[in-house]
């Protein structure tokens, strides 16, 4: 596989679930990031990894658990999420954190909170 | 934090037209990059231009930037059917995070 990939694609969870979503870089880029995109909304940084380690959490509840165990592979594990955390999540990686580095992105995961 | 804004928020032309979206931020930028998004999927990388740059093509996109009035837009010439997309602007500071605006919605009608 090349780029950017994340699974699942859709999930469905309940409040009390607890799930996980993966993404993996084949690119052999240095930094990964998490964003949520909802509706008619800019998209919203979450966490920023470089070198496996986090540089950026902006103030996201703590339901929301990141986790880079190497270079190329992130997760972002789900805990007793509410509706309105119902959106698209995005990763992305880039060769290095940089921002003029071009971010690659994985073609999301639809989730949606019942 | 500070937004990038996208105008218009939706657009609608003839396949074979030209299409025009701008994007105003707020702070001070390094570089400003524009990304497409086809519907529910990944946004894919389109151009970058560089805050000393005040023009630059890519085929058949064109981007413009003016610093001094914080705002660039972006060109699309001859469109196809196949540009039916969003299309997000996000400026980078000095800092390592890209600030996004909410995106332009662009139908080509064949």
């Amino acid at each position: 596989e090349t780029g950017v990939t994340q699974t699942p694609r859709h999930l469905v969870m309940g409040m009390t679930n607890k799930k996980s979503l993966k993404c993996e870089q084949h690119l052999g880029h240095n930094a990964m990031y998490w964003y949520k995109q909802s509706a008619k909304k800019p998209l919203e940084l979450m966490f920023v990894y470089s070198l496996e380690e986090r540089v950026e959490n902006n103030s996201v509840p703590s339901r929301f658990s990141p986790e880079c165990p190497n270079s190329s592979h992130l997760f972002l594990h789900l805990h007793t999420l509410q509706p309105e955390d119902s959106a698209l999540y995005l990763c992305a990686s880039s060769q290095r954190l940089a921002i003029q580095n071009e971010q690659f992105f994985g073609p999301g995961t639809r989730l949606t909170v019942l | 934090s500070q937004q990038g804004e996208e105008d218009p928020q939706a657009l609608s032309i003839q396949e074979g037209e030209n299409a025009t979206m701008n994007c105003s931020y707020k702070t001070s930028i390094n570089n400003l990059q524009w990304y497409r998004q086809n519907s529910g999927r990944g946004l894919v990388h389109l151009i970058l231009i560089r805050s000393n740059e005040r023009e630059k093509h890519s085929g058949r996109l064109r981007v413009t930037l003016d610093t001094s009035k914080k705002s660039s837009s972006l060109l699309i010439t001859a469109s196809r059917a196949a540009d039916t997309a969003s299309y997000f602007c996000a400026g980078g500071d000095s800092n390592y995070q890209l600030i996004w605006g909410a995106g332009t919605k662009l139908i080509i009608k064949p």
